[in-house]
């Protein structure tokens, strides 16, 4: 598609459920991101694809929280069991190559709301 | 570890005048610094970006000039418009690991007609 797509745009879920969350990137991008936006609390880094390297895990909350890039297109965050603070917008971005530095092109995200 | 600092917002301004949002950043090495904006029901995108010392990012009326000396990225326009209404967020790459890519906590900037 012409920019990245996430979906669903908004879920809401209860305590204790687990979903899941889609990111499909521009096509031909080698890189993936996820980000987690708060209110108040800007973007928070979650984790990083590039290409068929092991992913950078560090911004993960707990190990309630994981993601998959699969074919390295589309990806896939899951977050189990969720906690009210799990509340947020998710945020995917995708970036052409290692050159296009700091150009992230990104979604609308998924704004989740945990009952 | 590395991090960036904006100026909380929001930012109130008439149309035409003057725009200033301040960004200061730690970070060890030079990395590189961005300025993106998030317009009402839009993702994210990329406005300018700096990566060297000195360097002058520019676009759209939008200017941020890279210093060193004082570990800054500020944004400036000189004439806002209506339209500029959005948040604002400061980045920085790290150098040498251009992967992650650190956020500001983004300043809301209302333009009043």
């Amino acid at each position: 598609g012409a920019g990245v797509s996430q979906s669903p745009s908004n879920k809401v879920t209860e305590k204790g459920k687990d979903v899941e969350l889609r990111c499909d990137p521009i096509s031909g991008h080698t890189a993936l991101y996820w980000y987690r936006q708060s209110l108040g609390q800007g973007l928070e880094f979650l984790i990083y694809f590039q290409g068929n390297s092991a992913p950078d895990k560090s911004g993960l909350p707990s190990d309630r929280f994981s993601a998959e890039r699969t074919g390295g297109s589309v990806s896939t965050l899951t977050i189990q069991r969720t906690q009210q603070e799990d509340s947020a917008v998710y945020l995917c971005a995708s970036r052409r190559d290692r050159k296009a530095t700091g150009e992230l092109f990104f979604g609308e995200g998924s704004r989740l709301t945990v009952l | 570890g590395n991090s960036v600092t904006q100026m909380e917002g929001p930012v109130t301004l008439s149309e035409e005048a003057f725009l200033t949002i301040n960004c200061t950043y730690t970070a060890t090495g030079y990395p590189s610094l961005f300025w993106y904006v998030q317009y009402p029901g839009e993702g994210l995108q990329l406005l300018l970006k700096a990566t060297k010392a000195d360097d002058k990012g520019s676009n759209k009326g939008f200017e941020a000039t890279y210093r060193k000396e004082t570990t800054s990225f500020h944004l400036e326009k000189g004439s806002v418009q209506v339209s500029d209404s959005a948040v604002y967020f400061c980045a920085l790459s790290e150098e040498n690991r251009d992967d992650k890519i650190i956020f500001g906590k983004g300043t809301r900037l209302h333009i009043l007609p």
